[in-house]
Order: structure tokens, then C-alpha cells, then sequence
């Protein structure tokens, strides 16, 4: 089945600092999203990207299908923003969605 | 507000004592599936349903039981519940399995 590999698995920064998250997968899929888990476990959705690029705040993500990545940009980062980070895709071949393991990101103040 | 809710938040249970998670969503959604995330295993697909009175297996089904009877509520029945199956369970729904996925808010299970 498809496989999806997030790196890096663990990631501390100083608040303020920028970061880039990377989302790796094996095979051609339908869409893409990006979760944020918070503290107390709940999935926020961040962005829905099968391609291209978008915007919301200090965050943007951007997809390229046909080399199979996505990237998840964090600037200015805040303590708030500590969790972990998940991709997940949709496979075009069994239309199910697969995480990734995730990387847990740590602000510090 | 657009959600997906899931009852009971926490729960601690014994083993065999049958107990149901609810699962409703308010968004007119047909799609809908159920998800646990384990340490080291990451999120693994239970059941899903592609629309009323069609439920399918996912990836972990042994254990579980679900049913659809209607569009906005997709119940997780465990009849009879085991010290592994200890995990946090997510509800979720889309307008299809290739749309934007929505989450529930997540139910701690723990089985003694």
C-alpha cells in the first residue's frame, strides 16, 4: 500500500523561529491534508492540498503530486503552535485515507 | 456550528462489558469512518461507511461492529471489549472519502 513519511520526527525550536515540514508519499493520491494535534489529542484540520499552495496566517502548505511531497511552512512560530503535525493522504488506488507517523514539534518560550 | 460530535469523551471500562461510542455530525455528510491512534502506530482506519446502511472494513475491524442506519450518526460498538483494544478512538465525516476529512474531538478508552 501507499507509504507516507513525514520528517523530521521531532523538531524544538525558540518561539519566533521558522520552520518547514516535509511529507513524503509512494504513490499517486486523490488529496492531502495537514492535522495539527494539540495537547489534548484533538485533530485540527490545517489545510486540504492535493496540489499547489496555500495560505492561513504564519502557516502555508505546499503540494507537489507529480514529485509526490508536500510541505508544511510554520514562520514566526508561537508556543501554541507545539503538537503534533500529521499528513494524510487519500490513495487514488483504495480511497483510503493513511497518516503519516507525524512530527512532534516543541516551542519554547 | 459545522462538528462532529463524539460521546463519551472518557471512558474506563472492564473486560466484556459491551459499550458504545455515538458519533453525529451535522454537516450532511455521507461519509463517514472511524479511526484509532495508538503510540507507534499512528492513526489506523476501523470501519467506514460510504453512505447510509453501507459500512465497509478498514484496516482494524477485529473487535468492532458499527452500524448506519442514519446519514448524521455513525455508532462504534464494542461488544465485548479487551485490554488492547485501550486507545483513542476519532470519528470522522466528508462528503466523501476524497473531500476534506472532519474530526471528532476524540474518546479515551481505557479497558482494565
Amino acid at each position: 500500500g501507499i507509504q507516507v513519511e513525514q520528517s523530521p520526527p521531532d523538531l524544538i525550536l525558540q518561539e519566533g523561529a521558522n520552520s518547514t515540514l516535509r511529507c513524503n508519499f509512494s504513490d499517486s493520491v486523490n488529496n492531502l491534508q495537514w492535522f495539527h494535534q494539540n495537547p489534548w489529542g484533538q485533530l485540527i484540520n490545517l489545510f486540504y492540498i492535493p496540489s499547489g499552495t496555500k495560505q492561513n496566517g504564519r502557516l502555508s502548505a505546499t503540494t507537489v503530486a507529480t514529485e509526490r511531497y508536500s510541505l508544511l511552512y510554520i514562520s514566526s512560530s508561537q508556543t501554541t503552535d507545539s503538537g503534533v503535525y500529521f499528513c494524510a493522504v487519500t490513495s487514488s488506488n483504495t480511497g483510503k485515507l493513511i497518516f503519516g507517523q507525524g512530527t512532534t514539534l516543541q516551542v519554547k518560550p | 456550528e459545522a462538528q462532529v460530535t463524539q460521546n463519551p469523551r472518557y471512558l474506563i471500562t472492564v473486560t466484556g462489558k459491551k459499550l458504545t461510542v455515538t458519533c453525529s455530525q451535522n454537516m450532511n455528510h455521507e461519509y463517514m469512518s472511524w479511526y484509532r491512534q495508538d503510540p507507534g502506530l499512528g492513526l489506523r482506519q476501523i470501519y467506514y461507511s460510504m453512505n447510509v446502511e453501507v459500512t465497509d472494513k478498514g484496516d482494524v475491524p477485529e473487535g468492532y461492529k458499527v452500524s448506519r442506519k442514519e446519514k448524521r450518526n455513525f455508532p462504534l460498538i464494542l461488544e465485548s471489549p479487551s485490554p488492547n483494544q485501550t486507545s483513542l478512538y476519532f470519528c470522522a465525516s466528508s462528503f466523501g472519502q476524497y473531500y476534506v476529512q472532519y474530526f471528532g474531538a476524540g474518546t479515551r478508552l481505557s479497558v482494565l
